[in-house]
């Protein structure tokens, strides 16, 4: 069974502070996404990343795909308040079209 | 952008009753993915569909089924309503082809979500 663990669960910070968020696993992904999402909302996609030791931008966020395609990271710099709320990793399960999802980091910024 | 448009927002039925929900996938999206998500925990896989034929099976109830229909909307129905199926129930969709070398890019759009309360 493929499993995706997130860490930390919970990161409460102060406006401006730096984070990141680790998404690891013992499988191999093809690819995984990262999503934000809000209480009573769907999942919004931020990023895919596909190819092992990728690294995106998306303004104040960066996004690393580990060499071996079994680990991301999302790194926040100077975070805001806005960026509150529960970030996912997912990623399809090889040889299947099940996706799954990591345990979720529910991040709370203080203004 | 056209999104993932999903109906009802909000179902609020007795127990024992029956629920449909319905998905609207973007426009050219073949693959269509449900989930479960209850109070605080991420989302759970339910099923999916690829081209109108279901394509893999997760955490679903016998007594929930779901198809994809020919203009690729699809629908989960839900029959002998427990409290427990009380939970936020998305819908996603990707533009996917199976059996390719590569599965990279296999990104799911969701929609708005179905609050489904069961009392």
């Amino acid at each position: 069974t493929q499993l995706l663990e997130q860490s930390p669960q919970f990161l409460s910070i102060q406006e401006g502070e730096n984070l990141t968020v680790y998404c690891n696993s013992s499988s191999v992904f093809s690819s995984l996404q990262w999503y934000r999402q809000e209480p009573g909302e769907g999942p919004v996609l931020l990023v895919t990343v596909v190819t092992g030791g990728e690294v995106k931008k998306l303004k104040r966020l960066t996004f690393q795909f580990g060499d071996a395609r079994k680990d991301s990271s999302l790194h926040i710099t100077a975070a805001q308040p806005g960026d509150t709320g529960l970030y996912l990793c997912a990623g399809p399960t090889s040889g299947t079209y099940k996706y799954i999802f990591g345990t979720g980091t529910r991040l709370k910024v203080l203004a | 952008a056209a999104g993932v448009i999903q109906s009802p927002r909000h179902l609020i039925k007795e127990k024992r009753e029956t629920a449909t929900l319905k998905c609207y996938p973007i426009p050219r999206h073949d693959t269509v993915y449900w989930y479960q998500q209850g109070p605080g925990q991420d989302p759970q896989f339910l099923i999916s569909f690829y081209e109108k034929m279901q394509s893999d099976k997760g955490s679903i109830p016998d007594r929930f089924s779901a198809q994809q229909f020919s203009d690729y909307h699809s629908e989960l129905n839900m029959s002998s309503l427990e409290l427990g199926d009380s939970a936020l129930y998305f819908c996603a969709s990707s533009s996917f082809v199976p059996g390719l070398a590569s599965w990279g890019n296999n990104e799911q759009f969701f929609g708005p979500g179905t609050r489904l309360t069961v009392l």
